[in-house]
Order: C-alpha cells, then structure tokens, then sequence
C-alpha cells in the first residue's frame, strides 16, 4: 500500500504569509496527488490534482509541486478564508490520504 | 452539474448493519467509478473502496474487507455501501466520490453506533 506522510499536522499563521505543507509518499506515485481543503461540517473541496493543476475558480495563491516522491502545498499569501485542514490524497495505487494539516490563525 | 446525494443520517446499535445510497446525477453513471471514504469525528479521511459502476466490480482496503459491500442499481444511477457488525468506531460521517480527479463528493452521511 502507498503510504503518505503529511507535515505538519498543525500550523499556526497569520494572514498575508506564506504557508507550506509537505506530503511525502513511501513509493514513487509519479504525479497522481490531489490537494484538498475541508472546513467544519463540510466535504473536502479539490484544489490541486495531477501534482500542480489548479481546479477551475481556485485561487491562484495556492500552488502544488512536486520532487520525486515530496510533494508540496504552498499558499503564497493566506487569505481569512484558508484557515482550515488540508489533506494530500494519492490516486495511483487504490486511494491514500494523508494524515491532514489544520491551518490555524496565529 | 455532477451531483452525488446521499442518504440521511442513521442511528444504529452496535453489532447491526447499516446500508447507506449515493444518487447521481449530471453525468454517465456507468462511465465513471464510486468510491466510499469515511471520516471519523475530528479524525482524517479514511478510503473504504471503489465500485466499478459499469460491471460492479468492487476493491476495498485491507482494513474494510469482508465487512463492506458495495453494490449499485445503475438504471437509478444509485451506488450502495453496506456494512455489517458495526461498532461504535464506525461512528463517521460516510462520503461517496466520483472516480476521476476526485472533485466530486456527496454531502456525507453521518453514521452513529451506540447502545
């Protein structure tokens, strides 16, 4: 099974800066990682698939990379309305979440 | 638009079995997949299986196997997740998701095992 390991499971920041959150996976999954974000109540929302393609009407604040098997999710400046947990997901081998990363106000 | 709803919320003693519908909408039923995926209160997502919607094929996670079925009634484009002997960690909020890239969720089910 394809493991993911996201860091770090909680992050505290304020609004303007920039945020990262890394997820790493256990074997090479190429480029099929999704990014997603979920508030209270809601079901996750898809912002990034295939690594780094943006889904229609995201923002374009936040962006998706990847290194090898390391894929990142940046949010170049946080907005009031990203606070909330964000979770990478693997589509290569069945499906694999990460452990999610809750962006919190400092 | 791709539509998935889901059926309302259960209540269920331990040891019972619950069976849970997702209806689609806005698309071919059959062209794309079916996958369930859970979320327990304040925990992560968790990945159940996967429903082949045009033969009913299914896979599941190792954790799920033998306890959950996955089923679909494809002239009412209804995908159907059942399982038995629940305990109450099965207590979650229940998501069915359009295969593809993965944009397409239901509104959740929430499933509450208690005696």
């Amino acid at each position: 099974d394809v493991q993911l390991t996201q860091s770090p499971s909680t992050l505290s920041a304020s609004v303007g800066d920039r945020v990262t959150i890394t997820c790493r996976a256990s074997q090479n999954i190429n480029d099929w990682l999704a990014w997603y974000q979920q508030k209270p109540g809601k079901a996750p929302k898809l912002l990034i698939q295939r690594a780094s393609n943006l889904e229609t009407g995201v923002p374009s604040r936040f962006i998706g990379s990847r290194s090898g098997t390391e894929f990142t999710l940046t949010i170049s400046s946080l907005h009031p309305d990203d606070f909330a947990t964000y979770y990478c997901h693997q589509y290569h081998t069945y499906w694999t979440f990460g452990q999610g990363t809750r962006v919190d106000i400092k | 638009q791709v539509q998935l709803v889901q059926s309302g919320a259960e209540v269920k003693k331990p040891g019972a079995s619950v069976k849970l519908s997702c209806k689609a909408s806005g698309y071919t039923f059959t062209s794309f997949g079916i996958h369930w995926v859970r979320q327990a209160p304040g925990q992560g997502l968790e990945w159940m299986g996967w429903l082949n919607s045009a033969n009913g094929d299914t896979m599941f996670s190792q954790i799920f196997r033998g306890r959950v079925s996955l089923t679909r009634d494809t002239t009412a484009s209804m995908a159907y997740m059942e399982m038995t002997s629940l305990r109450s960690e099965d207590t979650a909020v229940y998501y069915c998701v359009r295969d593809g890239n993965g944009g397409d969720w239901g509104q959740g089910t929430l499933v509450t095992v208690s005696s």
